[in-house]
């Protein structure tokens, strides 16, 4: 399949720090979905785009179709925070999905 | 609550059996996928479904097939399991109409083949 990049590949943060995650493509997708992988390995959806941007507590997701990325910004990280994060872009009803940002906050 | 429900949870099968990974969804999705998850990689996909009775090839098939007998179940099936398959195994369900992309996950299943 078409390889979507994350970046970076692995991010520290202290509490109460914020940081922005970015997910590149190289070709006009459906739509992103992100997820956060917890320490048990469950995929926990965080959001759905067709376009746009979301936001949810201290998150918050854009997605620009035309410029072929998409970012998720984490505002104020608690430790429950940590975990690998993926993007998966929507390919018609197919999902392609990055290899990850494994993100470690500390107290 | 719907719910994308895999069994079993973990699995250690031998080189040259036979396995099958089962998955269920209770949200009446038309879509169903068979994703593996290795270290150093993000899910990829193996096998797909778009509804009962079809199935499809994903980007990484060999060695897997599936199986869609009705609308609620599809199973991953590994004929003569080797130790390359060892890895978690994801299903996921979507609505697969309308523009609808989302797809929801089950908890993964983790398969040893010793």
């Amino acid at each position: 399949g078409m390889p979507v990049e994350q970046n970076p590949p692995a991010l520290s943060l202290y509490e109460g720090a914020e940081s922005g995650l970015r997910c590149n493509f190289s070709t006009t997708m459906k739509g992103v979905q992100w997820f956060q992988q917890n320490h048990r390995g469950r995929l926990i959806t965080l959001f759905y785009l067709a376009q746009g941007t979301k936001e949810n507590g201290r998150l918050k997701s854009t997605f620009n179709s035309k410029e072929r990325y998409s970012t998720l910004h984490i505002k104020d990280a608690q430790l429950e925070d940590s975990g690998t994060y993926f993007c998966a872009v929507a390919r018609g009803y197919k999902l392609t999905f990055g290899t990850g940002t494994s993100l470690l906050v500390d107290p | 609550e719907a719910a994308v429900t895999q069994s079993p949870r973990n699995k250690v099968a031998v080189t040259g059996g036979k396995v099958t990974l089962s998955c269920n969804q209770t949200n009446n999705h038309n879509n169903m996928y068979w994703y593996r998850q290795d270290t150093g990689h993000g899910l990829r996909l193996i096998h797909y479904s778009y509804g009962a009775g079809s199935t499809e090839k994903g980007d990484i098939p060999d060695g897997y097939k599936a199986s869609r007998p009705s609308q609620e179940n599809f199973s991953l099936i590994l004929e003569l399991a080797t130790p390359s398959q060892t890895s978690v195994y994801f299903c996921a369900s979507g609505d697969g109409t309308g523009g609808a992309y989302e797809q929801y996950f089950g908890p993964g299943t983790r398969l040893t083949v010793l």
